[in-house]
């Protein structure tokens, strides 16, 4: 079984600032990890994808995560936020031990990051 | 069109009413996934279709109806829903085999 923390419901930073969401997982296999963002209204949108490359893996609009085997952990970063930048986080884990040819997410519970002026 | 696109974007209904959500994909992928988005809750997956076979269906209502009759094309067929059901619901596709799904960008269900 599978599993995925995300460890803050809501964060809110000033424009300019970093930024961290804190995911944390738990699976049984080498796992695929994602962040998927969504803005109000909108479906989801993949940030960026771990697979087992390398550990620290840089997505789009500048963000970044780091699979960190010891602690279970992939958090989000970005060194300055953008107002841009408010929506909901999603940290995913891909189920490599189900059967068959289409693989199953799960899905954190999400992130609301607000970005303040 | 690109991407995954979902008609209509939104939509109201009465309990009594039938209606179908569409979502077609202009990626080439062969695996189709349809989930539900409640408030304050984490995403659920409904339905998996993989090269037009439905693989998973996760203990869904009978009153969701999935139809896949190609790669490119996702339909949920609604009839006789609850209040409870309204959310948004996400079409999304991948490559059979691979990790990375692609969304749409939703439709927003209101069940009266």
């Amino acid at each position: 079984a599978q599993s995925v923390t995300q460890l803050d419901s809501h964060v809110s930073v000033s424009e300019g600032t970093p930024v961290l969401l804190r995911c944390n997982y738990s699976s049984s296999y080498s796992p695929s990890l994602f962040w998927y963002v969504q803005h109000p209204n909108k479906g989801l949108q993949l940030l960026l994808k771990y697979t087992s490359a390398a550990t620290l893996v840089k997505g789009i609009n500048g963000f970044e995560a780091e699979f960190k085997k010891s602690e279970t952990s992939f958090h989000l970063t970005k060194p300055s936020a953008h107002m841009s930048d408010a929506a909901e986080y999603f940290c995913v884990v891909s189920d490599k031990s189900s059967s068959g040819s289409a693989r199953q997410l799960t899905f954190g519970s999400g992130t609301q990051l607000t970005v303040l002026p | 069109e690109t991407g995954v696109t979902q008609t209509p974007r939104h939509l109201v209904m009465g309990m009594t009413n039938k209606k179908s959500l569409k979502c077609e994909q202009h990626l080439g992928h062969n695996a189709m996934y349809w989930y539900k988005q409640s408030a304050k809750k984490p995403l659920e997956l409904m339905f998996v279709y993989s090269l037009e076979e439905r693989v998973e269906n996760n203990s869904v209502p009978s009153r969701f109806s999935p139809e896949c009759p190609n790669s490119s094309h996702l339909f949920l067929h609604l009839h006789t829903l609850q209040p409870e059901d309204s959310a948004l619901y996400l079409c999304a596709s991948s490559q059979a085999g691979t990790d990375t799904q692609y969304f749409g960008p939703g439709t927003r269900l209101t069940v009266l």
